[in-house]
């Protein structure tokens, strides 16, 4: 099982400044990671997909780099709405097993 | 759009059983491999089983396998979850999930709540 560990677990930053999240996998799982953004009583929404390709309609200020077991999600201009958890997860387990890495919690400083 | 709309949640006593239902529209879900995630009260995402677009192949996670049984109905568009012998440690919110294999989970439902307790 690939285990995925997220850092930090809670990132303080002011509104309109840069967040950096971290995700490191115990194995190499190429350019297959997801990053996923929960709200407060809301589902996960999936962000990124292929360590770095946003999904449609979500904003620029989001991007997400790394391959193999180090990955990165940025998010720029940090607004309001940004301050929640964010999840990473590897999809490429054969057989299926999937993980997520345990969340940051990005809040207002 | 994609809609997933999870029912059957509750409460339930400790060792009793209880089966999840999710509703999907607005794709051809017959053509999807479909997963249940779950989380606990403040805790993160678990990942709980995924069933093939056909039906043919499940896999669960290590904690509910041989409890839980993921199966789907495609002429309803509907999938389920059956959870047998339930433990206090099964609360949580349960989502279902659209994502073939190797791929990431593109769109998720509502959840529904489940709840062990005597």
């Amino acid at each position: 099982e690939i285990v995925m560990t997220q850092s930090p677990a809670t990132l303080s930053v002011s509104p309109g400044e840069r967040a950096t999240l971290s995700c490191r996998a115990s194995q190499s799982v190429g350019s297959n990671l997801a990053w996923y953004q929960q709200k407060p009583g809301q589902a996960p929404r999936l962000l990124i997909y292929g360590a770095s390709t946003r999904v449609i309609g979500i904003p620029v200020r989001f991007s997400g780099s790394g391959f193999g077991t180090e990955f990165t999600l940025t998010i720029s201009r940090l607004q309001s709405e940004d301050f929640v958890v964010y999840y990473c997860q590897p999809y490429n387990n054969w057989p299926p097993r999937y993980t997520f890495g345990q969340g940051t919690k990005l809040e207002i400083k | 759009q994609v809609q997933l709309v999870e029912s059957g949640g509750g409460v339930v006593q400790p060792g009793r059983s209880l089966r999840l239902s999710c509703a999907a529209s607005g794709f051809t879900f017959s053509t999807y491999a479909m997963h249940w995630v779950r989380q606990a009260p403040g805790k993160g995402l678990e990942w709980v089983a995924v069933i093939s677009y056909d039906g043919s192949n499940q896999y669960y996670g290590d904690s509910v396998k041989g409890r839980f049984n993921i199966s789907r109905d495609n002429s309803r568009n509907t999938l389920y979850l059956q959870m047998n012998s339930l433990r206090a440690e099964d609360t949580a919110v349960y989502y279902c999930a659209r994502g073939d294999y190797g791929n990431p989970f593109d769109s998720w439902g509502q959840g529904t709540p489940v709840t062990v307790s005597s």
